[in-house]
């Protein structure tokens, strides 16, 4: 059972324009979201974070938004760089709730065209 | 300088045998983890550990043995490998134990079995 889930395996978009990466979950105990983003045979790097209180936090160039109603949240990049192209992960937490670990999606492979 | 290191990176060996990672971080961090990301590129929990005190134990076969010498180190040990063991084991650092730290990612052992 995926509680936390990235629908979109891959994802193209050329250099400069505006990416989107997705993401689901199932458990109404979440209440802390993060991303993660991994470039191959490295591991996960914490890129930004949003609590459930707040529906948007931005950082540089990465805008995170929560939609709690919908149970969806959303990464965007913007504008995106060839450096960018890594696999990004959303994971979820029950920090204040439940204490309970991080659950990670399956990731997103963003690729950045220049 | 890593802030967090896992030995060996690779590990290639025969069904049966018993073998162990090691992890390290200088963090400061009190808390540390291991997971499993399986050949679905799933990343799961398997163990945490806050200020050497076993904190989460999720679903994993006894033949796996989590030690924490002290606060910076986490151990993995292997009892009686299985080909479906194969995966990539990630240690993670945090400071508390909650789901709203970032956590740190060492950059994975490559495990093998043949």
């Amino acid at each position: 059972d995926q509680q936390v889930k990235q629908n979109s395996p891959s994802l193209s978009v050329q250099e400069g324009r505006i990416s989107i990466l997705n993401c689901d979950y199932t458990n109404s105990m979440f209440d802390y979201f993060l991303w993660y983003k991994k470039y191959p045979a490295e591991g996960p790097t914490f890129l930004i974070s949003i609590s459930s209180i707040k529906d948007k936090n931005e950082d540089g160039r990465f805008t995170v938004f929560l939609n709690k109603s919908a149970k969806h949240l959303s990464l965007h990049i913007v504008p995106s760089q060839p450096g960018d192209s890594a696999v990004y992960f959303c994971a979820a937490s029950g920090a204040y709730s439940g204490n309970t670990p991080l659950v990670f999606g399956k990731g997103t492979r963003l690729s950045v065209i220049a | 300088d890593t802030a967090v290191s896992q030995t060996p990176k690779y590990l290639v060996t025969q069904m049966g045998n018993d073998k162990s990672i090691k992890c390290e971080q200088n963090l400061g961090h009190d808390t540390m983890y291991w997971y499993k990301q399986d050949s679905k590129k799933f990343l799961k929990i398997m163990f945490s550990y806050n200020n050497k005190e076993l904190i989460i134990n999720e679903t994993v076969p006894n033949r796996f043995s989590p030690k924490s010498p002290d606060k910076a180190h986490l151990n993995l040990h292997i009892n009686s490998l299985e080909l479906g063991d194969s995966a990539v084991y990630f240690c993670a650092s945090s400071q508390g134990r909650r789901g709203n730290q970032p956590q740190h990612f060492g950059d994975g052992t490559r495990l093998s079995i043949l």
